[in-house]
């Protein structure tokens, strides 16, 4: 059973850019959240999405945002780059919302020069 | 950003040795996750916990979810150098009784394991 899958593996843009990354979950999870790992930050919670809807967010400004596709897939999109928006990206996906635990994709570097 | 404190920071030990390392909170969770995450790869997940007192194990990994729901801790038996990397406890809580805010991950600060042979 193929895992998590996230691409690209990295990405270097300049500030003020705009990126897509993209997340394929595990086949038959329906949720897929967002995390961010930036240096000193530890892995912070971005997004949730589970049967198309945003059912969370973390506490990260409006120029990141996403969404989910009927297939379960979901994007990353991240507005006006700024320099600390430098990080490993991972998405993780779990069987629908109740206890089942999340697991990651190995994430999307992240490089803002 | 909101992080669990995680103990101790690093470890160097020599391989053979028991190494543990524990979780604490300041809020309850009904779930607590240990993940072990590899230079360059995603957290991998270790042991789930789903009940206050609970003790799992996993091979060499035993973890428990603390009565208080409040920490959890993660004992690795017998480390071998493949130990080697980075372990993340996470807590979570799920349905609407809990602030509303489900199912996302709180993470603890990591625990870096080194193993000599």
């Amino acid at each position: 059973e193929a895992g998590v899958t996230q691409s690209p593996t990295h990405l270097i843009k300049t500030r003020g850019q705009q990126v897509t990354l993209r997340c394929s979950p595990i086949s038959g999870h329906t949720s897929v959240y967002w995390y961010q790992q930036a240096l000193g930050l530890g892995l912070q919670f971005l997004l949730w999405y589970d049967e198309g809807e945003e059912r969370n967010r973390g506490n990260f400004p409006p120029r990141f945002s996403g969404r989910q596709f009927p297939n379960y897939s979901s994007e990353l999109n991240v507005n006006a780059l700024e320099l600390e928006d430098s990080a490993l990206y991972l998405c993780a996906s779990s069987v629908g919302t109740g206890l089942q635990p999340q697991h990651f994709g190995d994430g999307t570097r992240l490089s803002i020069l | 950003g909101q992080q669990l404190n995680q103990s101790p920071q690093s470890m160097f030990i020599q391989e053979g040795e028991d190494v543990s390392m524990n979780c604490t909170s300041s809020s309850i969770f009904n779930t607590w996750l240990w993940y072990k995450q590899d230079p360059g790869e995603g957290p991998v997940l270790l042991i789930a916990l789903y009940k206050a007192g609970e003790l799992t194990s996993n091979g060499r990994l035993t973890a428990q979810f603390g009565i208080t729901r409040k920490d959890s801790f993660l004992n690795i038996s017998a480390s071998i150098p493949s130990d080697v990397g980075i372990y993340f406890c996470a807590g979570r809580n799920t349905g609407v009784n809990y602030g509303g805010a489900t199912n996302k991950l709180i993470f603890g600060t990591g625990t870096l394991l080194a193993v000599q042979p």
